[in-house]
């Protein structure tokens, strides 16, 4: 089983600020990566897809990059709206299997 | 617009069997691989079953497999999970959603407590 590790677990930023999530794959995924938000009481929401493709809807101020074991998601001037916790999940192999979740906080 | 709509949580007792659902609209059911995703308490996200658009290919996490069936009916755009054999750590929010990776859709989950 591929295991996913995000960091940080937790993430403390001001409104306005850039935001830089990781994830590292324990074995290659070429760019079958996507990236979820999740709000409290709510079902995940797709954002990002084969690691760098934007998700219907998804605001500008969304990206994605990376290829191979490491990935990352960027967050380009943090909105209220934003603040919720994060994951990747990889699909390039079975089983999918998803990072432990980063929590972006209002510092 | 598609929409994925869950039922059929609730609690049930350590052994005991429940049968979720899933009714899909604003899509060609019949057209998309489904699967289910549960979420324990305060945890991440675990993928636990997944069912081709034919319904002949079936796939189950190994926390599981021999417990839990997956099924689909295309004529009325529904999903199932039959669960048997329930135990504690399968306590969680369930969530239909349309695909497995990337999930495009998601339901809005349905609980399911597994205590005595």
């Amino acid at each position: 089983e591929i295991v996913m590790t995000q960091s940080p677990a937790t993430l403390s930023v001001s409104p306005g600020e850039r935001a830089t999530l990781s994830c590292r794959a324990s074995q290659s995924l070429s760019s079958n990566l996507a990236w979820y938000q999740q709000k409290p009481g709510q079902a995940p929401r797709l954002l990002i897809y084969d690691a760098s493709t934007k998700a219907t809807g998804i605001p500008a101020r969304f990206s994605g990059s990376g290829s191979g074991t490491e990935f990352t998601l960027t967050i380009s001037s943090l909105q209220s709206e934003d603040f919720a916790v994060y994951y990747c999940q990889q699909y390039n192999y079975w089983p999918r299997t998803f990072g432990q979740g980063t929590k972006v906080e209002i510092k | 617009q598609v929409q994925l709509v869950e039922s059929g949580g609730g609690l049930v007792k350590p052994g005991g069997s429940l049968r979720l659902s899933c009714a899909g609209s604003g899509f060609i059911f019949s057209d998309y691989y489904m699967s289910w995703f549960r979420q324990a308490p305060g945890k991440g996200l675990e993928w636990v079953s997944y069912i081709s658009s034919s319904g002949s290919t079936k796939y189950y996490a190994d926390s599981v497999k021999g417990r839990f069936t997956i099924s689909r009916d295309d004529a009325n755009n529904s999903l199932y999970l039959q669960m048997d054999s329930l135990r504690a750590e399968d306590t969680a929010v369930y969530y239909c959603a349309r695909k497995w990776g990337p999930v495009d859709y998601w339901g809005q989950g349905t609980l399911v407590t597994v205590s005595s």
